[in-house]
């Protein structure tokens, strides 16, 4: 079982909802990452939070706006989304941000209508 | 910039039939090696980290190795479990800026 833990597992939102997606790790580590992946595509990095600073892609729209309320948590707010924004987004962990083994989670299936 | 090539893009096998999946990699500051494993609708599994030319590591019936340009991910007598996306990454970089650059994968077809 995965020490990263994402809710929702699946989301389906409109076009002008606001959501949510939550991260959780249980593992002490000092770095989270959200990634998003299409179908038969790699991972791409979105967000880094690192000894509590943000790091952005900058090729991410602002749609998308992460949320670190602690060393553990890490959220990903939605807002006015894209049918295209349609992924699996991933949430992962690592102990600092350096080099090192990123551990993910299951990830949560978001289709935008 | 820099550019990781997974090969082949897939992968037949029969059960027990070894093989090997490439990953290969034009990067400056090369700071470690990661394999994944991905299952359809999962986030990746971690397998091995490998950080400098000639080093091995094993887990059961998967071998990673490292040379300057590439690795290789070895498949002994692979099941039909073994069947998922295989994804390599490797870390460049330094101070605070730091970078992971994944490979496309390799879908291995493990039939029994």
């Amino acid at each position: 079982d995965t020490e990263v833990t994402q809710t929702p597992k699946h989301l389906v939102m409109g076009m002008t909802n606001k959501k949510s997606l939550k991260c959780e790790q249980h593992m002490g580590h000092r770095a989270m990452y959200w990634y998003k992946q299409k179908a038969k595509k790699p991972p791409e990095l979105m967000f880094v939070y690192s000894y509590e600073k943000l790091s952005i892609n900058e090729s991410v729209p602002s749609r998308f706006s992460p949320e670190c309320p602690n060393s553990s948590l890490l959220n990903l707010h939605l807002h006015a989304l894209q049918p295209e924004d349609s992924a699996l987004y991933l949430c992962a962990s690592s102990q600092s941000g350096g080099p090192g083994e990123l551990f993910f989670g299951e990830g949560s299936r978001l289709t935008v209508l | 910039e820099d550019q990781v090539t997974q090969s082949p893009e897939a992968l037949r096998l029969q059960e027990g039939e070894s093989s090997s999946l490439n990953c290969s990699y034009t990067v400056s500051g090369l700071r470690g090696l990661f394999w994944y494993r991905q299952d359809p609708g999962k986030g990746p599994e971690f397998l091995f980290t490998l950080y400098s030319a000639g080093e091995e590591k094993e887990k059961e019936r998967l071998k990673a190795t490292l040379t300057k340009k590439e690795s290789f991910l070895h498949i002994t007598a692979p099941k039909p479990e073994d069947s998922a996306t295989y994804l390599c990454a490797v870390f460049t970089g330094g101070g605070s800026n730091y970078k992971l650059t994944f490979g496309k994968g390799t879908l291995l077809t493990v039939n029994p």
